[in-house]
This record gives structure tokens, sequence and C-alpha cells, in this order.
């Protein structure tokens, strides 16, 4: 069946550093794409999402961006600090509803 | 403004046994979602609720059902627990059941089945 998955399964980065996270997805009918950060014993909380009919989106510290032809998704973390260690998941979802499909997870390592 | 809370946090249960886990959405949202998230991986959608009528089920055995009442909260609802049922089981609310609003998570519950 159709799956999200991720490139790299640890991501180390220095403090101040960007940060980039890149996911793969396989299903050419998901209409939206989510990014999760996921902290230590707590739920995956929301970051930033994105339509099909969008390429790029920008928030606070990060920026998603979508790229249909050969179905890749990736978050950009600006200037990243140590509360961004956390391991973050990209999901899809398909148009008929809000079911979600995650990938394995990146874990983000942020060195001091 | 109160997130998705989950209750409890902590479960031990034996094999063979029941689990009912539950689940109130942040206020305003009608619609509830289950997720079992085993340890290292994302993840899999369980059900999907929508003004008290399942939208969607997900690729798990009957031993799970789920229901949400007139306030919206919801119960997922476990019977004869096997080991593989050790998880984390996430709940999430969106505005709607359609048109892919956010999913926001609660913490959890983590279910241990020895």
């Amino acid at each position: 069946g159709e799956s999200v998955g991720l490139h790299l399964p640890t991501l180390s980065v220095q403090e101040g550093d960007n940060s980039i996270i890149n996911c793969a997805y396989s299903n050419s009918a998901s209409d939206y794409f989510i990014w999760y950060k996921q902290e230590s014993g707590k739920g995956p909380q929301f970051i930033i999402d994105i339509r099909s009919n969008m390429d790029k989106r920008q928030g606070q510290r990060v920026t998603v961006l979508l790229n249909k032809t050969v179905k890749h998704l990736s978050l950009q973390i600006a200037a990243t600090q140590p509360g961004d260690s956390a391991v973050y998941f990209c999901a899809e979802a398909k148009a008929a509803g809000n079911k979600l499909t995650f990938g394995g997870g990146t874990r983000v390592l942020v060195k001091p | 403004d109160a997130g998705v809370t989950q209750s409890p946090t902590h479960l031990i249960k034996t094999r063979g046994q029941q689990v009912t886990l539950r689940c109130s959405p942040i206020s305003g949202h009608k619609s509830v979602s289950w997720y079992q998230q085993v340890l290292g991986q994302g993840p899999q959608f369980i059900f999907q609720y929508y003004e008290k009528e399942e939208r969607g089920r997900g690729n798990f055995p009957d031993r799970f059902s789920a229901r949400q009442f007139p306030n919206y909260s919801s119960e997922l609802n476990v019977n004869a627990l096997l080991l593989g049922d050790s998880a984390l089981y996430l709940c999430a609310s969106s505005l709607e059941g359609r048109d892919n609003s956010p999913l926001h998570f609660g913490n959890g519950t983590r279910l241990t089945v020895t």
C-alpha cells in the first residue's frame, strides 16, 4: 500500500545551523502533507502543513517544500536550537478524509 | 486553552484482559481519531469519528472498537489483549472530519500488556 518514508533516521546538527529533514511519499493522489515534532513522553506536535497545490510554505523558523514531480517533501528548520531536538514525522492524507499515513520518523540531535 | 486530554496516562494489563482508553478533544473540535504508536515507529491509524459516526477504520482486528459521545469525547476499547498491543495510544482531534484540517494530538496512553 501507499507509504510515507524518511531517508535519514538520525540527523545531528550544530546549534545555530539550519536543519533539513527529507521525506519521500509514494501516493501521488495525496492532497495534504504535514510535519509533526514528537518529544520524549509526548504526543506529536503539529508544526506545519502544505496542500498539493502549493510547493512552499513558511512558518516561524520552519519551511516546508513539496516537490510533486519526484514525490518529495522536506522540512527546513532555521537556526536550530536545543529545543528542536526531537523526532520529526512527515505524514500524508488523501483528499477523502483526515486519515494520516505517517513515516517512520527522523531523530534530530542538536549539538551545543 | 486545554489541548487534547487522554486518560489514563499509563496502564498495565495482563494478556486476555480488556482495556478502555478515554479522550477529550479540544473544545469545539468535533472529530476524534485514534492512532497506535509502537516504540520506534510512526503512529498507525485505528479509527476516526465525526459527529458520533465512524468515518474511517484502519487495518486493526475486531478486538479494537471505539465510540464517540454527544459531547465529542471518545473511548477506545481493546478486548482480549495481546502482548503485541503494548504501545502508545494517541488520540487526535480536529475541527471537521473532512477538509484535511490539522490533527492535534494528545500525549497518549502508554499501554503495557504483560
